[in-house]
C-alpha cells in the first residue's frame, strides 16, 4: 500500500516563508502533487513534481527527491489568504489512482 | 475553466435509505473519482472510473457502488445508508497522461448526514 506523512499543523507569520514537508512510502511512484483547501471549499491543485528537483509557480514552489521519498511545498511572502489546509498526494501503482495525505493546516498570523 | 458540479451541497438521510450523489464535469475528462473527507483522515478514495461503464475500487469501497453511463456523469450510490457514512463527499475529474493524472479538479462537495 501507500502511506504519506505530513505535519498536522503549521503556524507562520505574514510575509514569512514556510515549508510543508511530505514523506511517503510506496512502490511504483509516478508523481507528487500538492493541493490547497480553504475551510468549506474544494481542494484545488497547486503543483506537480514528476522528476527530482524544484518546480516554481509564483510564490509557491514544490520540491521532490525520489531517492529520499520526500517532497515539500514552499510558500513565500505569506499572505493571510494562504491560511488553508495543504495536502500532498502521490500517484503510484495504477495509472489513475492518487493517494492523499491527511493534510497540513497552515495558519498565517499577522 | 473546468467545472465539476455536485447535485447537492447538503443532504440529510435516514439509516437504511438508498442515497444517490451525482457529479457532472464539463471538460470531457476521461477519469472521475469519488472521495470522502473526514477530519484527521484526509481524502480517501472510494471508487474511480477511467471510462464510460468502467469502474475501479479505491481504498474504501465497502458500502458504496458507482455508475458511469455517460462520460460527463459519475454517480455514487449508498445502497443502505448508515450513520458511519456521514461525511463530506468530494467528486473529482482529470485528464489522462502523466500530468493529467496528477491534476484533479474537484467539485464543491456534498455534506451528507445520515440520521
Amino acid at each position: 500500500g501507500q502511506s504519506l506523512e505530513q505535519p498536522s499543523e503549521v503556524t507562520a507569520v505574514e510575509g514569512a516563508i514556510v515549508q510543508i514537508n511530505c514523506t511517503y512510502q510506496t512502490s511504483g511512484f509516478y508523481g507528487l502533487s500538492w493541493y490547497q483547501q480553504h475551510d468549506g471549499g474544494a481542494p484545488t491543485f497547486l503543483s506537480y513534481n514528476g522528476l527530482d528537483g524544484l518546480e516554481e509557480t509564483g510564490r509557491f514552489s514544490s520540491f521532490l527527491s525520489r531517492s529520499d521519498s520526500y517532497g515539500y511545498l514552499l510558500l513565500q511572502e505569506l499572505q493571510m489568504k494562504d491560511s488553508a489546509s495543504y495536502f500532498c498526494a502521490i500517484r503510484s501503482g495504477g495509472y489513475q489512482k492518487v493517494t492523499f495525505g491527511t493534510g497540513t493546516k497552515l495558519q498565517v498570523i499577522p | 475553466d473546468v467545472k465539476v458540479t455536485q447535485s447537492s451541497r447538503y443532504l440529510v438521510k435516514r439509516t437504511g435509505e438508498k442515497v444517490f450523489l451525482e457529479c457532472v464535469q464539463d471538460m470531457d475528462h476521461e477519469n472521475m473519482f469519488w472521495y470522502r473527507q473526514d477530519p484527521g483522515l484526509g481524502l480517501r478514495l472510494i471508487y474511480f472510473s477511467y471510462d464510460v461503464k468502467m469502474k475501479e475500487k479505491g481504498d474504501i469501497p465497502e458500502g458504496y457502488s458507482v455508475s458511469r453511463e455517460k462520460k460527463e456523469r459519475f454517480s455514487l450510490i449508498l445502497e443502505s445508508a448508515s450513520t458511519n457514512q456521514t461525511s463530506m463527499y468530494l467528486c473529482a475529474s482529470s485528464l489522462s497522461g502523466s500530468k493529467g493524472y496528477n491534476e484533479q479538479f474537484f467539485g464543491p462537495g456534498t455534506r451528507l448526514t445520515v440520521l
